[in-house]
Order: structure tokens, then C-alpha cells, then sequence
């Protein structure tokens, strides 16, 4: 059973740049069929993906988030982080992990979730 | 951009039959997956490729689509199928689109 952790500060100052880790068990993050991606939910809203990972690096952002957006991946710790610079208010959201097959794309794991809380 | 489109609310009797519909341009033409989110919880897929049922998840979930719309189905629905739901497809080039979620409540 694959399971997927979020971690990293529940509160980080506006301006300031937010870090956050998913630690990926029970599967390896190297297989091929798969994107790792960061998808964020605001305190009583929907989901809007951030961006998505390949294991050997491969990224794409979405849009909306490119310029300040960037992930990474540690195939040896399988593990896969996300940095997001700049950030405002409107920045506070729930932030989730999650793997997708690749194609038909859709979300098979998901982690628990951490709450990043953007304020002074 | 692709967009999807849900209502915001759908209520239910307990133990009959809710429908959520997610609506898009040729959404036919798209693989649609379906999740349930519960208050405090991260999402749950729910179905996957219009119709399928990940393992664990019970027969009383089913979906279609067709044209411009696709439709989950909850079957004698219960106070614990009380979440919000949200479609998904692949917008055909680079990216992930969600609806906008749709809140069952069962009556």
C-alpha cells in the first residue's frame, strides 16, 4: 500500500518562501507509470494542482504558479519536495502530495495533507 | 483552458439515489475520474475512467458520461456518503482540471 506524507512549517511569513517534503513509502517514487505531483486546497475552496514531478527530474508547472514554483526529487530518499517563493495570504491553503498515473491521469494516492498558514 | 463545471449543493433522501453532474465541452470525448472529500479528510478517488471502481470502494458508487456530461451515481445513499465530490480530467495537453465541487447532503 503506497502511502504519502506531507511535512514542513504550518506558518510562513508573507514575502518569505514556503518548503515542503513528501516522503513517498510502500512503493518506490522511481517507477515509470507514475507523476508525483502538489495539488493545494484554501480553507473552504476547491483543488488547484501546483505541479507535477517525474522521477528522473522531468517538471511542469501550472501557470498560474510557474514563476514562483519548484520542485524537486530524491530518488535515493524517495521523497520529492516543493518550493513556492513570495508567498501572500492567498497563499494559505491545505497542500497535499499525490501520485497520478500517467495517462488516463487521474489521482490513486493521496496524503494527508498539511496546512500552511501564511502570516506575519 | 478546459473548464468543469459542478452545482455547488445536491441533496438526497436517505437511502435513495444522488446524482452529481459535472459538465464540460465534450467531456465524452475525456476520461473523467470522480473523488470524495470528507470534512478534514484528503480526497478519495472514487472512480476512475468514467466507470470504474477503485478496489474498496462499494458498488453503490457508478458513473457515466456522455456528450457534455458526465454523472456520478450514489445509490441508496447513506449520512456517511455526505462529502463533497469533485470531477477530474486531463485537459488533452498538461494539466489537471477539477470542478469546482459539489456538497451532498443526505436528508
Amino acid at each position: 500500500q503506497v502511502q504519502l506524507q506531507e511535512s514542513g512549517p504550518g506558518l510562513v511569513k508573507p514575502s518569505e518562501t514556503l518548503s515542503l517534503t513528501c516522503t513517498v513509502s510502500g512503493g518506490s517514487i522511481t517507477s515509470s507509470s507514475y507523476y508525483w505531483v502538489w495539488i493545494r486546497q484554501p480553507p473552504g475552496k476547491g483543488l488547484e494542482w501546483i505541479g507535477r514531478i517525474y522521477y528522473s527530474g522531468g517538471t511542469y508547472y501550472n501557470p498560474s504558479l510557474k514563476s514562483r514554483v519548484t520542485m524537486s526529487v530524491d530518488t535515493s530518499k524517495n521523497k520529492f519536495f516543493l518550493t513556492l517563493s513570495s508567498v501572500t495570504a492567498a497563499d494559505t491553503a491545505m497542500y497535499y502530495c499525490a501520485r497520478s498515473t500517467i495517462f488516463p491521469y487521474y489521482f490513486d494516492y493521496w496524503g494527508q495533507g498539511t496546512l500552511v498558514t501564511v502570516s506575519s | 483552458s478546459y473548464e468543469l463545471t459542478q452545482p455547488l449543493s445536491v441533496s438526497v433522501a436517505l437511502g435513495q439515489t444522488a446524482r452529481i453532474t459535472c459538465g464540460g465541452n465534450n467531456i465524452g470525448n475525456k476520461n473523467v475520474h470522480w473523488y470524495q472529500q470528507k470534512p478534514g479528510q484528503a480526497p478519495v478517488l472514487v472512480i476512475y475512467r468514467d466507470s470504474n471502481r477503485p478496489s474498496g470502494i462499494p458498488e453503490q458508487f457508478s458513473g457515466s458520461n456522455s456528450g457534455n456530461t458526465a454523472t456520478l451515481t450514489i445509490s441508496r445513499a447513506q449520512v456517511g456518503d455526505e462529502a463533497d465530490y469533485y470531477c477530474q480530467v486531463w485537459d488533452g495537453n498538461t494539466a489537471w482540471v477539477f470542478g469546482g465541487g459539489t456538497k451532498l447532503t443526505v436528508l
